[in-house]
């Protein structure tokens, strides 16, 4: 199967710090999706991209489709405790129907 | 509400026996995915299925059978051939149109399965 590398693996942060994290795949997506997964949940989209790019925001969360259509970043500002979890990136292979994911980033916010 | 419910949350299997976990879907969806999620590792499609009464191996399949008999229904059967069953599964679906599928794919809560 396609081999999406996210990283960080995990990260260590203090409340209030911003956090970057990405995606990158040696093949072209046409969709970059982001998902937070909190323990023994499954996974809750974040933000869509479609477009090569593309910049959008929800919240104090911004994600990015890169120009070559083959990487992908998610910022979040401001740090909470409540963003603790796992972050996942996905593709989706053009023309295909299929979804691949990254290994994930482990958030941890200290109070 | 809409969304996708899995069932059991948790099940115990003794080594050689079948399961079946339940995925149900009521956002009239299309397609819908079984994956697989391992500690420290990322999602690993099982089965997927495209449209009722068709279905397509994903990267994993193995040890797995599926059917799709109901729109809103994708249950997923762990046989005793899976040599390492004791995973978190995760089902999933998205709509389409025009034959390709969106790009949103929504999660259930997940079934963790433990072989004893």
């Amino acid at each position: 199967g396609q081999q999406l590398n996210q990283s960080p693996q995990s990260m260590f942060i203090q409340e209030g710090e911003d956090v970057s994290m990405n995606c990158t795949s040696s093949s072209i997506f046409n969709t970059w999706l982001w998902y937070k997964q909190d323990p023994g949940e499954g996974p809750v989209l974040l933000i869509a991209l479609y477009k090569a790019g593309e910049l959008t925001s929800n919240g104090r969360l911004t994600a990015q489709f890169g120009i070559t259509r083959k990487d992908s970043f998610l910022n979040i500002s401001a740090s909470i405790p409540s963003d603790v979890g796992i972050y996942f990136c996905a593709g989706q292979l053009n023309n295909f129907n299929k979804f691949y994911f990254g290994s994930g980033t482990k958030l941890n916010v200290k109070p | 509400d809409g969304g996708i419910t899995q069932s059991p949350k948790y099940l115990f299997r003794k080594e050689g026996q079948n399961v079946t976990l339940s995925c149900e879907q009521n956002l009239n969806h299309d397609a819908m995915y079984w994956y697989r999620q391992d500690p420290g590792q990322g999602l690993r499609l099982i089965y997927y299925s495209q449209i009722v009464n068709d279905f397509q191996k994903g990267d994993i399949a193995e040890g797995y059978s599926v059917s799709r008999e109901k729109k809103e229904s994708f249950p997923l059967t762990v046989t005793s051939a899976q040599k390492n069953p004791t995973a978190f599964y995760l089902c999933a679906s998205s709509a389409r149109q025009g034959g390709i599928n969106t790009g949103e794919l929504f999660f259930g809560e997940g079934s963790r399965l433990t072989v004893l």
